[in-house]
């Protein structure tokens, strides 16, 4: 089952300007991760944002987080053509049991930064 | 760095076969994971382990198995392969939170 839908599915921007992807979801969460994948490859993390917080900072990576709506965004400020790629949102299962580090992943959304 | 290794990048089997993907991490991590990626319907996970010997169904198990007989190794087993198994296949290990991919093996049943 799907907990996380990404918005935009495709993103298209030039290098230098900011990325924002957002990401809904639909049960409540202990943390929510974000994830990159190039084109075929694995997927690599990126950051980890707890149910506590509202905002985290990693580099040129900023992630929000709001409860209330279940919905988090991902800026990525002063793109470059490295950062094309896609990029997932993952949620940890309900509490109430142990999860053993499962994630339900979105669809992703495909940044594209022209140069 | 954690590694995590997967046997093959590319394989192509053909329908009936049974086909074996194996997937090594170094860190020692509890966890382990199988997905599969197929355009349009993002990473859907097929089983997991938390232990040795120790495994899960995932929300789409049918027509896989896995072995994990030894911690660091884990195996995804397509027992008669189907042209519908035709995917990208990603393994994952994890200690808590966070999740550390291989590089996927695309697979291709003809």
């Amino acid at each position: 089952s799907q907990q996380g839908e990404e918005d935009p599915q495709a993103l298209s921007i030039q290098e230098g300007e900011n990325a924002t992807m957002n990401c809904s979801y639909k049960t409540s969460i202990n943390n929510l991760q974000w994830y990159r994948q190039n084109s075929g490859r694995g997927l690599v993390h990126l950051i980890l944002i707890r149910s506590n917080e509202r905002e985290k900072h990693s580099g040129r990576l900023r992630v929000t987080l709001d409860t209330s709506k279940k919905s988090s965004s991902l800026l990525i400020t002063a793109s470059r053509a490295a950062d094309t790629a896609s990029y997932f949102c993952a949620t940890d299962p309900p509490s109430g049991g142990t999860s053993y580090g499962k994630l339900t992943f979105g669809q992703g959304t495909i940044l594209t930064v022209h140069p | 760095d954690v590694k995590v290794t997967q046997s093959s990048r590319y394989l192509v089997k053909r329908t009936g076969e049974k086909v074996f993907l194996e997937c090594v991490q170094d860190m020692d991590h509890e966890n382990m994971f199988w997905y599969r990626q197929d355009p349009g319907l993002g990473l859907r996970l097929i089983y997991f382990s938390y232990d040795v010997k120790m495994k899960e169904k995932g929300d789409i198990p049918e027509g896989y198995s896995v072995s994990r007989e030894k911690k660091e190794r884990f195996s995804l087993i397509l027992e008669s392969a189907s042209t519908n198994q035709t995917s990208m296949y990603l393994c994952a290990s994890s200690l808590w939170d966070e999740q550390y991919f291989g590089p996927g093996t695309r697979l291709t049943v003809t």
